[in-house]
């Protein structure tokens, strides 16, 4: 199945610089990968996402991007303020069979956004 | 914008005891899920539900648990005689059709067995 490896697991940055979050994943079949923002006792909330027909992608503060030859995706959050201090989670999502469309999850990424 | 509901937020219950997990996902989804996380941990996937039947379901997902769409809008998880082990939190999810499309969390029932 599908395993998906996540980098750091946590980081401190200082606000207004910027906070990169790594992901590799394994199966070459996975199509979708979103991003996830967990604040404590929440659910995870997606904040930006993209998919494997496309290399780059941005949303104001935040960017992914990735590279599907070498398999892995990255989360770019540039001028970090302290509401962005939060667990981070990537994901990996495996289409399968049809309606059988599970994410595979990344450990965590703890930002903390120092003031 | 259209939400996951879940219910409750917070459940205790006695070791061995049975407990339901209540979600209404977003009207127009076709596609329901379980996850669970344990405090600290990463979230991982329990089952996926489609056209009223498990379409998958994982190692964790054995038959201490079971999911159920009783009417056109609940999706419950059941856990028969809980463990301690199964004290995490659940989260419910849906998406309105394939590769991710309009896959949407809800904001967790945490279950602590004592």
């Amino acid at each position: 199945g599908e395993n998906v490896e996540q980098h750091p697991s946590t980081l401190s940055v200082q606000e207004g610089d910027s906070a990169v979050i790594k992901c590799t994943y394994s199966d070459s079949a996975s199509n979708y990968f979103p991003w996830y923002k967990q604040e404590l006792g929440k659910g995870p909330q997606l904040i930006i996402d993209i998919r494997s027909n496309v290399g780059e992608k941005k949303d104001q503060r935040i960017a992914v991007t990735l590279n599907k030859t070498a398999k892995h995706f990255s989360l770019h959050i540039t001028e970090t303020q302290p509401e962005d201090s939060a667990v981070y989670f990537c994901a990996a999502l495996n289409p399968g069979d049809f309606g059988n469309e599970k994410l595979t999850f990344g450990t965590g990424t703890r930002l903390t956004i120092i003031p | 914008e259209p939400e996951v509901t879940q219910t409750p937020s917070h459940q205790v219950t006695q070791m061995g005891q049975e407990v339901i997990l209540r979600c209404v996902p977003i009207s127009n989804h076709l596609y329901f899920y379980w996850y669970r996380q344990i405090l600290g941990q990463k979230v991982e996937f329990l089952v996926s539900f489609y056209n009223n039947e498990i379409s998958e379901k994982s190692e964790i997902f054995d038959d201490q648990f079971s999911v159920e769409r009783p009417d056109g809008s609940n999706f419950t998880l059941k856990i028969r005689s809980t463990k301690l082990e199964d004290s995490a939190m659940y989260f419910c999810a849906s998406s309105r059709r394939g590769e991710g499309y309009g896959y949407t969390f809800g904001s967790g029932t945490r279950l602590t067995v004592v």
